[in-house]
């Protein structure tokens, strides 16, 4: 168990809908990332928040957005669903650190589909 | 071309076989991770390399990083069917800190 905790794990919708998928980063850690692993892309970086504030965009969709909140769990919302959007996203979390780089536990997963 | 490329891309063994996964990048890496996945199932952190000539182990698996060549490779000992799995490597390339690039993985399957 990393520590990271995501829900909903399993997730169905139809197309053109809108999803939210949560996240609770370690305890502690104050940098979320979000990232969206599929057959053909891979495991690819989306976002990543520090402390409230984002702090890097990847290859995020503009129909894709997140935020975290004071409590510093995330929320990555996914609108106007296509059935490319199926896949199973992940959320990671570190820590800082002065120095080096810092270690990035993920959670489980939530897995999408779109019909 | 990919910026991270992993080798091979699936490796059939016998239990207690020994065996290496090798990761390459196109670019200069700050640190590289390894990671284990179940299919469908969450990343678990296995180490994190950072400096050129790193070497970390933990139990039967052993990473190295040779910074010079942009390469990391994963070794594993006396393979046992608990290894079984996909390996991925995440390379941090200089962007912000956890904007980490994939490798395509490595299935790996040990066959008793």
């Amino acid at each position: 168990d990393s520590g990271v905790t995501q829900t909903p794990k399993h997730l169905i919708t139809a197309t053109g809908q809108r999803v939210t998928l949560r996240c609770s980063p370690r305890s502690g850690d104050l940098s979320v990332y979000w990232y969206q692993q599929s057959l053909d892309q891979g495991l690819q970086f989306l976002i990543q928040y520090y402390n409230g504030e984002e702090r890097a965009k990847g290859n995020i969709l503009e129909r894709f957005s997140a935020q975290q909140f004071p409590d510093l769990h995330s929320e990555l919302n996914l609108s106007s669903l296509e059935l490319g959007d199926s896949a199973l996203y992940f959320c990671a979390s570190s820590i800082p650190r002065t120095t080096g780089r810092n270690t990035i536990y993920f959670g489980e997963g939530s897995w999408l589909t779109v019909v | 071309s990919q910026e991270l490329e992993q080798s091979p891309q699936s490796l059939i063994v016998q239990e207690g076989k020994n065996l290496t996964i090798n990761c390459t990048s196109s670019k200069t890496l700050y640190g590289l991770y390894w990671y284990k996945q179940k299919y469908g199932e969450g990343l678990i952190f296995l180490m994190m390399l950072q400096k050129g000539g790193e070497e970390k182990s933990h139990e039967k698996i052993t990473a190295k990083l040779d910074e010079k060549k942009q390469q990391s490779s994963l070794h594993i000992t006396a393979s046992q069917p608990s290894h079984a799995g996909i390996y991925l490597c995440g390379a941090d390339m200089g962007g912000s800190q956890g904007n980490l690039i994939f490798g395509k993985g490595t299935k790996l399957s040990v066959k008793p």
